[in-house]
Order: structure tokens, then sequence, then C-alpha cells
């Protein structure tokens, strides 16, 4: 039973233009949700979080839009760029239990093409 | 800066073997987490720890352990090492002090079982 899905494994982009990678989750105790970039043979990397109490989340290139009611977030990276080449996971969690546990998607890569 | 560091990026070991995988944290976290990355499975938890010998099982335990005798170190074992445990294994970190709520992760060890 998949909690958290990314349904694109594999997307393309023109440098310069929005990426835009997205994130179904079903439970709906997932209160903190996350975004975590990889490169080939490197360990994840954290890129922006969000909780359930905001919709929107910016951090300068990077935002991430929460729908609750449709249990689905987005990452959007503006204005993409080759070096944004990597893996994308979102992550979720239940921040009650306060273990830090997190469920990841199944991760989407990104190519920025120059 | 948090650091985790795992002891070996590349290992061959051959099927039936003990393996061991080394994680070292020096933030003092509280809870360390071992995963595997499969392609097109995500990062899926194999075991936890929230605090000096406590463990829990993750979602995908059989055929590992874990020992964790010292605050800094978490080592996961592989009892006798099949194929289908060839995988990237990383290793992450949390304090559930911090309210980002994010793991700290290694850079990752690509394991491979002849």
């Amino acid at each position: 039973d998949q909690q958290v899905k990314q349904n694109s494994p594999s997307l393309s982009v023109q440098e310069g233009r929005i990426s835009i990678l997205n994130c179904d989750y079903t439970n709906s105790m997932f209160d903190y949700f996350l975004w975590y970039k990889k490169y080939p043979a490197e360990g994840p990397t954290f890129l922006i979080s969000i909780s359930s109490i905001k919709d929107k989340n910016e951090d300068g290139r990077f935002t991430v839009f929460l729908n609750k009611s449709a249990k689905h977030l987005s990452l959007h990276i503006v204005p993409s760029q080759p070096g944004d080449s990597a893996v994308y996971f979102c992550a979720a969690s239940g921040t009650a239990s306060n273990t830090g546990k997190l469920i990841f998607g199944q991760g989407t890569t990104l190519q920025v093409k120059p | 800066d948090v650091k985790v560091t795992q002891s070996s990026r590349y290992l061959v070991k051959r099927t039936g073997e003990k393996v061991f995988l080394e994680c070292v944290q020096d933030m003092d976290h509280e809870n360390m987490f071992w995963y595997r990355q499969d392609p097109g499975l995500g990062l899926r938890l194999i075991y936890f720890s929230y605090d000096v010998k406590m463990k829990e099982k993750g979602d995908i335990p059989e055929g590992y352990s874990v020992s964790r005798e010292k605050k800094e170190r978490f080592s996961l074992i592989l009892e006798s090492a099949s194929t289908n445990q060839t995988s990237m294994y990383l290793c992450a970190s949390f304090d559930p002090g911090r309210p980002s709520y994010e793991q700290y992760f290694g850079p990752g060890t690509r394991l491979t079982v002849t």
C-alpha cells in the first residue's frame, strides 16, 4: 500500500522553464511534507518542506504547494537550471509521534536540458 | 553542519556472507534510520532507532538486523547476504527537537552481492 505516490517517473524540461513535480498521498494523518533532491552516488539532501497548516512555502527558486483536500503537493522550480537535474523524492510524516519517520514516494527523475 | 558518515561508499560481498554497514552522526541526534533505495521503489525504511539499544522495525526488516550501542553509531547487519539485497543503503539521523523535521542523510553505500 503506497501511501505516498509520485506517478511521474521522469520529467524533462528546457533550461529557464518551469519544472513541476507532483506527489499524492493517502493518509490524512500526515501533517508535514518534505522534498529531497538526490544526485547519483550521493545521499538525499533536504530541499524544502511544508506544514499542513500552510498551503504554500517558498525558498528562492523552489516553491511547494499543498492541497490538503486533494491530498496533493507539488514542487515548482523556476527557472530550471541544468544543475537541478537529479532525482526528487517527496516525503510525508505524521509529526504527532515525533519519531521523525518519513514515508517516501518513488521519486521523479528531472532532466533539465541546456 | 550535521554530518552523517557511512563506512563504505562501495562494497562487494558474496552470497551468504555476513555484512556490516556502519553509520556515524556527529550532532547528538536521538533518532537514526536505515533505508534502502531501489529504482522505482523510492526509499524504504528497514529499521530505525530512537535511543541507544532501542530499535523498531521499519517496512522491510526481513534479512536485516541493527545495533546501536552508542548514540552516534547505528549499524545495519545483513546476517547472510543474498543477491536481492543488492541495493543502495542510506543512513539518516533526526533531532526531534528541531522544528524543520528534516532527516540528514549520509552519502550512501552501494552494496553488490554476487
